[in-house]
């Protein structure tokens, strides 16, 4: 049960794109649609941006995106607020009843 | 509106037990299944357990499988996780999440595992 790995950090201007690549492997990314996108501010619990590889809740701003290639799963998020300065996580399901987070990345908004 | 208390938290020694608790609200908590999610303060998320709605599937993370135990009681709304043998390494904010994608979260409770 290895981690999905993610860059750590990655940064953006306001207005500009970014994206956060999330590499796992065939047993989990590259096997289920489920990968899932989550956001945390600083001393608050995550919250759902992303949920099985393309699909944003309810109350979710369109400015969030996401994709997947093979074993990676994209998240983008265009337009870039300050308010999104935040840590993203993925999750993918791993099969066989497991659940697997990446290691998180800091987007810094400049 | 959906809710979710984690409690149970404290400090514990090394080989002790806990155990927490997610009383849920605002939903058919029977409904959903649930999950615990670690996080040692500073660090990533890491997924621990899960439980189907009535109990009789759990899955968990090999660095828990043995020690903990996920339950639930349907009737009171509320989610367990029983942790035995507890370690250094499982000092973290525990919290529960409902299952529909983790798509509520509690705001978690505080395990330290410390002599």
């Amino acid at each position: 049960q290895s981690a999905l790995t993610q860059p750590a950090s990655v940064s953006g201007s306001p207005g500009q794109s970014i994206t956060i690549s999330c590499t796992g492997t065939s047993s989990d990314v590259g096997t289920y649609n489920l990968v899932s996108w989550y956001q945390q501010h600083p001393g608050k619990a995550p919250k759902l941006i992303i949920y099985e590889v393309t699909q944003r809740p309810s109350g979710v701003s369109n400015t969030f995106s996401g994709s997947k290639s093979g074993n990676t799963a994209s998240l983008t998020i265009s337009g870039l607020q300050a308010e999104d300065e935040a840590d993203y996580y993925c999750c993918s399901y791993a099969g066989n009843r497991i659940f697997v987070f990446g290691g998180g990345t800091k987007l810094t908004v400049l | 509106e959906v809710q979710l208390v984690e409690s149970g938290g404290g400090l514990v020694q090394p080989g002790g037990s806990l155990r927490l608790s997610c009383a849920a609200s605002g939903f058919t908590f029977s409904g959903y299944w649930m999950h615990w999610v670690r996080q040692v303060p500073g660090k990533g998320l890491v997924w621990v357990s899960r439980i189907k709605t009535d109990g009789s599937i759990t899955g968990y993370a090999d660095s828990v499988k043995g020690r903990f135990t996920v339950s639930r009681d349907n009737a009171k709304n509320t989610l367990y996780l029983q942790m035995n043998s507890l370690r250094a390494e499982d000092t973290a904010v525990y919290y529960c999440a409902r299952d529909d994608h983790l798509s509520y979260w509690g705001q978690g409770t505080l395990v330290t595992v410390s002599s």
